[in-house]
């Protein structure tokens, strides 16, 4: 069975500093992995995913991934925090030989980005 | 542009009552679901469905129905509410199985007393 890990509950940063928040998965072959922001009574916002090909990932607003094979990893990052960065973030994973509904969400990360 | 559109956006309930959790999109996409979100615990997937007529369970489907009459379409049911059913729920779809990002709805905050 596949799994996602999202080790933070909470991640704290200052505006102006990186932020890094942090995914291991586990699935059976090769993964397609996504990332999701959700904002405050508002659903799921896509940001970014790895199919194949280069392991550092651009997305919307400024994040980017990174895809490590053997760390079973995808952590998500942005050079330099902003206050409306805040919010809640999902990893998720599918395998690449399976389908949509196979798709699988960590617990998510509260991201505080501190004027 | 409208994408996923969820109705109505909070309810409450009582135990035993019935209601059925609207969901539409205008993306013309094959491919449906339904999640609960509960604190701490991620998305987890109730049903989904690959096309009009076509529905399948999902990882907790105990005590919901859904039904695809058309493309654009996909409510969902609760014949018997009980209290571990409140939590939120969102409506989610995609253009199909492959690589795609679901695109969500802003969900429907339901509570069961």
């Amino acid at each position: 069975a596949q799994s996602v890990a999202q080790p933070e509950d909470q991640v704290n940063v200052a505006e102006g500093n990186p932020l890094t928040v942090k995914c291991t998965y586990s699935v059976s072959g090769n993964p397609y992995l996504f990332w999701y922001v959700q904002y405050p009574n508002r659903g799921l916002q896509f940001l970014l995913k790895y199919i194949t090909g280069d392991n550092l990932v651009k997305g919307s607003y400024g994040f980017e991934a990174e895809f490590n094979k053997s760390q079973t990893s995808f952590h998500l990052k942005k050079p330099s925090a902003l206050v409306s960065d805040s919010a809640l973030y999902f990893c998720a994973v599918r395998p690449s030989s399976g389908s949509a509904r196979q798709l699988t969400f960590g617990s998510g990360t509260q991201l505080t980005v501190l004027p | 542009n409208a994408g996923v559109t969820q109705t109505p956006k909070f309810r409450i309930l009582k135990i035993g009552q019935s209601m059925t959790l609207q969901c539409t999109q205008d993306m013309n996409h094959n491919y449906m679901y339904w999640y609960r979100q509960d604190p701490g615990m991620g998305l987890k997937l109730i049903y989904y469905s690959v096309g009009a007529g076509i529905t399948d369970k999902g990882e907790v489907p105990n005590g919901y129905n859904v039904s695809r009459s058309t493309t654009e379409d996909f409510p969902l049911r609760l014949e018997l509410a009980a209290p571990s059913q409140t939590s939120v729920y969102f409506c989610a779809s995609s253009r199909d199985s492959s690589n795609q990002p679901q695109h969500f709805g802003d969900g429907t905050r339901l509570s069961i007393l």
